[in-house]
Formats: C-alpha cells, sequence, structure tokens
C-alpha cells in the first residue's frame, strides 16, 4: 500500500544542467499535483495534472518548467537550463479525484543547484 | 490576492499539555481546509479536513474549529507528545480550483 513515490531524494544539479524529477501517485490516484517549498516557508501550488492532460499551471514559470503525466508511468517535472533560484524541495501530492478531497504528498525531491 | 496565514511562528509546548494552533485565511469562496504535519526532511503529513459546511471535526487527539465569520481555522492537539513536534501547515482551496493554498507554517516544539 505505497504512497506518493518521489525521486530522486536528492539531486544536484549545475547552472544550464537539466533537472528531471518523478512522481509515482498513490494507486488508485489519477490527480497528480506539484509544489515547491523554499525553506522556511509553506509550498507553493505549480501545476495540477490528470493522466494526459495539464488541468491547472498557473503556478509554473512560464520558461523553462514543464510538467507530463503520461498515460503510462510517473510524473515528470522538468526544469531546463537550471539556475541558483531553482534549488528547493519539490513535492508531488496525488488524490483519487478533485472535488476537496485530502492531497497526499511524497517525501519531495531536494534540487541543489551547484 | 488570496492568502492563507499563520498567527505565531513558533509555538512551545510542555509535555502533555495541548496544543492550539491558528490560522487565518482571507478569501471568502474557499469551502475546503485542511490541516498539515510536515516533519523535518519529510513531505506533508495529511492530519485532518473540514468543509465550510461544518465548524468542527474530531479526529484522533485532534479537533479543527472553522470559525467563517473571521475566517479563522485552528488545530487543537490533545495531551501533545514529544511525536507531535513538527512544522503545522494549514491549507485551504475553493470550489472548483484544485490546487491548495497554504500558510507558512507554525513550528511546534514539545518541552520534555
Amino acid at each position: 500500500n505505497a504512497g506518493v513515490m518521489q525521486n530522486p531524494r536528492h539531486l544536484v544539479r549545475r547552472r544550464g544542467q537539466e533537472a528531471r524529477l518523478r512522481c509515482s501517485p498513490m494507486k488508485g490516484h489519477s490527480h497528480v499535483y506539484w509544489y515547491r517549498q523554499l525553506p522556511e516557508e509553506g509550498l507553493k501550488f505549480m501545476v495540477y495534472l490528470q493522466k494526459e492532460n495539464i488541468i491547472d499551471e498557473s503556478g509554473m514559470p512560464k520558461e523553462r518548467f514543464s510538467a507530463e503525466f503520461p498515460k503510462e508511468g510517473p510524473s515528470i517535472l522538468r526544469i531546463q537550463q537550471v539556475v541558483r533560484g531553482d534549488s528547493a524541495a519539490y513535492f508531488c501530492a496525488s488524490s483519487p479525484d478533485g472535488g476537496g478531497q485530502p492531497q497526499h504528498f511524497g517525501d519531495g525531491t531536494r534540487l541543489s543547484i551547484l | 490576492g488570496e492568502s492563507v496565514g499563520l498567527h505565531l511562528p513558533t509555538l512551545s509546548v510542555q509535555e502533555g499539555d495541548n496544543s492550539i494552533i491558528n490560522c487565518a485565511y482571507s478569501n471568502s469562496a474557499s469551502d475546503y481546509f485542511i490541516w498539515y504535519k510536515q516533519e523535518s526532511g519529510k513531505g506533508p503529513q495529511f492530519i485532518i479536513d473540514i468543509r465550510s459546511n461544518m465548524d468542527k471535526r474530531q479526529g484522533q487527539r485532534v479537533t479543527v474549529l472553522l470559525n467563517k465569520t473571521v475566517k479563522h481555522l485552528s488545530l487543537q492537539i490533545a495531551a501533545t507528545q514529544p511525536g507531535d513536534s513538527a512544522v503545522y501547515f494549514c491549507a485551504e482551496n475553493s470550489g472548483g480550483n484544485e490546487k491548495l493554498t497554504f500558510g507558512t507554517g507554525t513550528r511546534l516544539t514539545i518541552i520534555p
């Protein structure tokens, strides 16, 4: 009865490289959400996806960031040409459906940019 | 814009006492509220939720109170234990909007 699985747990990249963060939702969950957290702050919404569809990307930066949730496989958050300001913890959550259901979180990927 | 804020950033409580963590929200359209607990190095863990048609909900050792008149939410933890030490976040969303808006968190420290 696995929860939300994220990998890698820690990721180090140099400026200009690409970062790929993966998220496998809980079994039976078809809604995935990505959030970003800076130290000592709350989580900030980035994007909400269902299988093969981006539903709400209002929290995603317009450039360099993209997300997908393919029919098969995990959801991917991709950051191209990373900069120091991208250093943060990125959390994925899932829910069985929308409409005011609790979102269950993974333990995050801590991204460090050198 | 929407915001969810907390009255106190830190709270220290004697072991065995009750803890009360407060949260204010500004979006009148908010209709679903969740409390999360986050331990160091981990993701937020669901504690309890409440919908806007309720003003109180109880779980195991926890109670959430919702006052829509003043847009205030509180989490009460009974007989706090060392394992309750963590950062607690309130979060909300409004009907038709799936994203959660989080507060900045309250760090709860249990004094042995």
